[in-house]
């Protein structure tokens, strides 16, 4: 059965505070994972992931993917009260046309 | 530039009760797709379609029934609704036509409670 592992399931740490989430999966043809931003409502896209080793930056949030080791990393740096979110990571199973959701990593940064 | 509308964003329902969550984009995206999320447990995938005309049964179908008959319109539809469909509901849709092939755009979300 497909599935996606993220851990910590929560976190709290103070602003200027580096972090890094975890993503590990099992599918069956990979195809790629995403890594999602989710606030009060609906998540937001952050990342998308094919290779091993090639790291995605956007600011402060870094992301890469280790297809060897079935499993992928979020980094944030200087964290941000803004960061305070869940960040929901996705795989997506190349035989089939769905998207499999982990049950996400809650941050809070407080000031 | 709406993306993925959904309506209503909150319902009260009782046992038993049938209604139909409304999903529209506008993206020309042919992948729809529905996904229930409760506390502890992800984004779970109801049901989901790559084109008009064509569903599929995701992780959790049970009570629920979807069609595609136009591109743009995915309604989700529960037969009789039981107190374990509370929750919140996602549409989502995405381009391409083999599936998945990047982002999802999400919609707002829609609040379901069954009493």
């Amino acid at each position: 059965e497909d599935k996606v592992v993220q851990s910590p399931l929560s976190l709290v740490v103070h602003e200027g505070d580096t972090v890094t989430l975890n993503c590990s999966y099992e599918v069956t043809n990979f195809r790629s994972l995403l890594w999602y931003k989710q606030e009060k409502k609906a998540p937001t896209f952050l990342f998308m992931l094919t290779s091993s080793g090639i790291e995605k930056k956007s600011g402060r949030l870094s992301s890469i993917l280790d297809k060897k080791e079935l499993f992928s990393i979020l980094n944030i740096t200087a964290t941000q009260t803004g960061d305070s979110a869940v960040y929901l990571c996705a795989v997506e199973a190349g035989n089939t046309d769905k998207l499999i959701f982990g049950t996400g990593t809650r941050l809070q940064v407080f000031p | 530039n709406a993306g993925v509308t959904q309506t209503p964003k909150f319902q009260v329902l009782k046992t038993g009760q049938s209604m139909t969550l409304q999903c529209a984009q506008d993206m020309n995206h042919e992948y729809m797709s529905w996904y229930r999320q409760d506390p502890g447990m992800g984004l779970r995938l109801i049901h989901y379609s790559v084109g008009a005309g064509i569903t599929d049964q995701g992780e959790v179908p049970n009570g629920y029934n979807v069609s595609r008959s136009t591109t743009e319109d995915f309604p989700l539809r529960l037969l009789s609704a039981a107190p374990s469909q509370t929750s919140v509901y996602f549409c989502a849709s995405s381009y391409g036509l083999a599936g998945v092939s990047g982002e999802l755009f999400f919609g707002e979300g829609s609040r379901l409670t069954v009493l």
